[in-house]
């Protein structure tokens, strides 16, 4: 079974650029995650989408930070201007089911914004 | 949401067994109780969860107390690729997962 797949692994960029991640889930799973890690600490749900539809993104910078996920499948989380402070890692994760299945996390996007 | 409390790190040498304590003292009813390991420059990894039994699976044990405020993460025979940070959770369905800082595991040769 192929595992969540994003792209791309690594992406530098200077502050006030835009940047955007990729992120395809495990096929079946209508839940998808996507999360920020920043060094030395645990990753912090930034959104949560069920199949389409947006299910919780409280944390979501909404005022730079943009996430779709079009058809239930593939999404995109968009970081328009990037500051300093948004350099992390960017992990995506699905589930069949949120809370009680077991999330599969992808690779993870590095950012470094400089 | 109930948080959790983790040793920040712990040690074990390899081949011995490694019993990760993980306290929730304010765990609802619907938590269920997760435990996600993450090694070095990947995501983090589904280890096992439960809801109120013990469980196992070809990775780990889990074994929740009685009154389901503390749990511990078992890893039966340490190798060297168990050296990750551990991360316990609670989840009631449909809400999101807190992770905090995790424990950090050595394994020593």
């Amino acid at each position: 079974e192929a595992g969540v797949a994003q792209s791309p692994r690594y992406k530098i960029i200077e502050k006030r650029q835009s940047v955007a991640f990729w992120c395809n889930p495990i096929s079946g799973h209508a839940t998808l995650y996507w999360y920020q890690q920043i060094l030395g600490q645990g990753p912090k749900l930034l959104i949560q989408f069920q199949n389409n539809g947006v299910v919780d993104d409280s944390q979501l910078p909404k005022d730079r930070f943009s996430a779709e996920r079009l058809k239930g499948v593939d999404s995109t989380l968009k970081i328009q201007p990037a500051k300093l402070e948004d350099s992390a890692v960017y992990l995506c994760a699905s589930s069949l089911e949120a809370g009680t299945s077991p999330e599969f996390f992808g690779p993870g996007t590095r950012l470094t914004v400089l | 949401d109930a948080k959790t409390t983790q040793p920040n790190s712990m040690e074990s040498n390899e081949e011995e067994p490694v019993h990760l304590p993980c306290n929730h003292s304010t765990i609802s009813g619907t938590d269920y109780i997760h435990w996600y390991r993450q090694l070095p420059s990947q995501g983090p990894e589904y280890v096992i969860h439960g809801l109120t039994s013990n469980v196992n699976n070809r990775m780990a044990s889990l074994a929740i107390a009685e009154d389901r405020k503390s749990s511990t993460l078992i890893l039966h025979r340490a190798t060297l690729r168990d050296a990750a940070v551990y991360y316990c959770i609670l989840r009631a369905t449909g809400n999101q997962f807190y992770f905090g800082t995790g424990t950090s595991l050595t394994v020593i040769p």
